[in-house]
């Protein structure tokens, strides 16, 4: 199918655990995203990637990994999960250019107890 | 730092209703500034991009204004349905690197 699509959609784990968030998109788009959504917080980015083997911080970085091998590929782990890494995660993708819109993935609501 | 603010933090409407989504914005060095819907448990839709150099963009009902200068940007969604119940959020693109920076939404509910 066509699109951006992230997996698991739901997903509980125990602190400490490494996790692992996955995002395909299908479109070829250079640019992707992982964002973290939390009341009071709004939207936040965690880290982009410009191309395939290109990835950079975002707001909200520490605790997080991430590696782009392929281009419709863009996984992010939690090296060992934390409590407060309690949120949903999103995932999205755009094309090449500053003015190309932005599309998301389902998202993953994470839990980690 | 950008700081992006939508005020209210939620609407109620009757159906039919003409209505104004507000958003604001402290750092006027944008690239862009970018409206998306989302519906609960679900991801994000674009809705309208602003280009900084234009004053407004329109899809369908939906029109979006931005005025740099003053720091803001409004949704203006016309003849008001129930299926526009959802949270719309806007986002400015930055000059300075490849980041949106979010409002915190406004729920929108449309009541038939």
């Amino acid at each position: 199918d066509a699109g951006i699509t992230q997996s698991p959609r739901y997903k509980i784990t125990e602190t400490g655990r490494q996790v692992t968030l996955m995002c395909h998109q299908t479109w070829s788009h250079s640019y992707m995203f992982w964002y973290r959504q939390d009341l009071g917080h709004g939207l936040r980015l965690i880290y982009y990637s410009a191309a395939a083997d290109i990835t950079d911080k975002g707001e909200v970085p520490d605790g997080y990994v991430v590696s782009r091998s392929k281009t419709e590929n863009f996984p992010l782990t939690l090296e060992s999960a934390t409590r407060s890494q309690t949120s949903v995660y999103f995932c999205a993708s755009s094309g090449d250019g500053m003015n190309t819109e932005a599309f998301f993935g389902q998202g993953t609501r994470l839990t980690v107890v | 730092k950008q700081e992006v603010t939508q005020i209210p933090a939620a609407l109620s409407v009757p159906e039919g209703e003409n209505l104004v989504l507000n958003c604001s914005f402290t750092d006027s060095a944008i690239y862009n500034l970018q409206w998306f819907r989302q519906d609960p448990g679900k991801g994000l839709t674009s809705l309208l991009l602003i280009q900084s150099s234009q004053r407004e963009q329109t899809s369908g009902r939906l029109n979006a204004s931005l005025d740099k200068s003053s720091g803001r940007s409004t949704l203006y969604i016309a003849a008001s349905q129930p299926g526009d119940s959802a949270t719309y959020l806007c986002a400015t693109l930055m000059d300075s690197n490849y980041q949106l920076i979010w409002g915190a939404g406004t729920k929108l509910i449309i009541k038939p």
